[in-house]
């Protein structure tokens, strides 16, 4: 069974930094890309950033670029989001997700972690 | 960036009746559309992927259509369970979009 669980959220003020781990099994991890994706208190789903398979490609939502950085360690079947520069607007759900076929790098999400909140306040 | 358009934004529907839902894109994504629903206090689930291909174990009045900008989630008979919030979601090109998402409610 696919799993994918987030943590380190949590409570930070305006200007500070957090990083987020997801930790993944069921699924050889080195083979697919994964995504972190967030949802804002009572709002939509919004792309925050995505890394390959192997980690040599990463994106990042306009909205997050030179603030926050993607990176994975297949060898401990990792994912991570440094957060930093924190502001008000980046209070969500942040979502480890699994992008599609292995291989590709930008498809749908077939499997989602439950999130971890990372609330952005003084 | 690639903006993604759902409405209604809100869609009052009975119980056994059809619900649809549109999705349009800002430019052409061509088939590459997914659609998500999410329940409160739940995380997001596949529907659909490729425009109309059900996800493993989506029910089949689940149904998408569409190519190019415009697309349709149709829902056959709404069952009490799927009262919910649907998005849509492009993966055309980077970065990936969502639509604002529709709500499907109880008439």
């Amino acid at each position: 069974e696919v799993q994918l669980v987030e943590s380190g959220g949590g409570l930070v003020q305006p200007g500070g930094s957090l990083r987020l781990s997801c930790s993944a099994s069921g699924f050889t991890f080195s083979s697919y890309a994964i995504h972190w994706v967030r949802q804002a208190p009572g709002k939509g789903l919004e792309f925050v950033s995505a890394i390959s398979s192997n980690g040599g490609s990463t994106f990042y939502s306009d909205s997050v670029t030179g603030r926050f950085t993607i990176s994975r360690d297949n060898s401990k079947n990792t994912l991570y989001l440094q957060m930093s520069s924190l502001r008000a607007e980046d209070t969500a759900v942040y979502y480890c997700v699994k992008d599609g076929p292995p291989g590709r790098f930008g498809y749908h999400y077939d499997h989602w972690g439950q999130g971890t909140l990372v609330t952005v306040s003084s | 960036e690639i903006v993604m358009t759902q409405s209604p934004a809100t869609l009052s529907v009975s119980p056994g009746e059809r619900a649809t839902l549109s999705c349009r894109a800002s430019q052409s994504v061509n088939n590459n559309l997914a659609w998500y629903q999410q329940k409160p206090g739940q995380v997001p689930r596949l529907l659909i992927y490729d425009a109309s291909t059900r996800a493993t174990g989506i029910p089949a009045r689940f149904s998408g259509s569409g190519s190019g900008t415009d697309f349709t989630l149709t829902i056959s008979s709404l069952q009490s369970e799927d009262f919910a919030v649907y998005y849509c979601q492009q993966y055309k090109s980077w970065p990936l979009t969502f639509g604002g998402g529709t709500k499907v409610e109880i008439k």
